[in-house]
This record gives C-alpha cells, structure tokens and sequence, in this order.
C-alpha cells in the first residue's frame, strides 16, 4: 500500500494525558499537513511541512500541541495535557511540491481522538 | 479573510434527479479542490481544477470553476443512493508565496432511494 498512512487509527484517553500520533505519507512527497476535523465540519489546518521544516502552524495550534517530522519523511503530533475539546479526528496528508501547479493533497485514514 | 462557503450544507433528493453544490470563496485562487467524505472516514480527491473554465467529469459528477466569479460548482447527474456523503471543496489561495488550503464546511448529501 503505497497511500498515507496514520497510526493509531483511534485513540481513547483521559484528560490530563499526553498522546501521539504518527503519519507516513507517500514516499516521494514533500509536504505534509496535519488537520484537524470536528463533527460537521470541514477540515481545519494546523501545521505543514515542507521536508523536515514547518513553515506554517494554525493559531488553533496552541502550545500544547507540537509536530516534527525530523527527517522529511514521517511526521509526528503530540499534545499534551489533552483536555475534552481536543476530541476530533485528526487527518494527515501529503502532496508532491516539485514541479507543476497542482498542490493535491492525498489524506490519510485519519486517527480518531476521545478525551474523555 | 480568507474564506470558502459551501451552499447548500444539507441536501436530500431523490434518486434520479438532478442537482448542484456551489462554492464561493473570498480571494483570487486559481487552484480548487473537490474531496468526498463517507461517515466516519477520510477524504477521498475527487477533481482538481486548476484554471479558470475547467471542467472535469467522472461518472455522475461534474465539477467546474469559474475564476472571475470565485465560484465552482460540482453538478450531480441522475444522482444515485451510492452518491450518499459529504462533499467538500477547498481551495488553494497563495498568499505571500506560500499556499494556503481552506476548506468550506461540506454539503451533506442525501439521496434517497
């Protein structure tokens, strides 16, 4: 399977605690975004790598939530001291920023988050 | 501000009929994304639109954009129970040098037997 992936797909954890999620994205892709999705509502942005740099982080990414993708291939978001807002899915995707105008972006299957 | 607005948010049709989903947004962007969402899954790409006066098509669905107005429209051809789902647009503004992609909040559609 060649797609992105994320792990792990669902998350239950109790406020208060720390949690981690992972993206691979497709190999040969340069750009990697973290979103977050609530119910009924379209994705929003929180962060984007370019390679290993993060050029852009969401004012909705307070300063418990943190990602690295410290070699330019996966990437990783963590927040810390989760609090029951936090509950959502989080999405990752990938796009090739190389050569051509399209920036499409492929998604991962998402990792579901419960604070409870 | 930048900003994408889906109308309609919900819609319910029948079977075999014929329907579109407009999305407007704020600001110059030539770059326009169709995704389809099944409950409790990801977002699956369904167009690409990336100049103005394109026009895609697959199967049932047909996706234009007209840059000028900031507007695209996903068009649904005889729409089928198996097109039950939420369609998102999101477009790519390029704002400084760098791009930014904004989703609209999804139209629910439900098509009914």
């Amino acid at each position: 399977d060649t797609g992105v992936s994320q792990n792990p797909r669902h998350k239950i954890t109790k406020r208060g605690q720390n949690v981690t999620f992972r993206c691979d994205p497709i190999s040969e892709h340069n750009r990697l975004y973290w979103y977050r999705q609530t119910l009924g509502q379209g994705p929003e942005f929180l962060t984007y790598f370019q390679n290993e740099a993060q050029l852009e982080k969401s004012r909705l990414l307070s300063d418990r939530f943190s990602a690295e993708r410290p070699k330019g291939s996966f990437s990783t978001l963590e927040i810390q001291r989760t609090e029951q807002g936090d509950s959502a899915m989080y999405l990752c995707a990938s796009s090739p920023r190389v050569a051509g105008p399209s920036y499409e972006q492929y998604f991962g299957p998402g990792t579901r988050l419960t604070v409870t | 501000e930048l900003k994408v607005e889906q109308n309609p948010l919900f819609l319910s049709m029948q079977e075999g009929k014929n329907y579109t989903i407009y999305c407007n947004y704020s600001t110059t962007s030539d770059r326009l994304y169709w995704y389809r969402q099944d409950p409790g899954k990801s977002l699956e790409s369904l167009f690409v639109l990336l100049s103005n006066g394109a026009v895609k098509q697959e199967g049932r669905l047909m996706a234009s954009l007209d840059t000028k107005a900031r507007l695209s429209t996903l068009h649904i051809t005889a729409a089928v129970h198996d097109l039950s789902a939420t369609y998102f647009c999101a477009v790519d503004f390029d704002v400084n040098r760098d791009d930014k992609i904004i989703f609209g909040k999804g139209t629910r559609l439900h098509i009914l037997p």
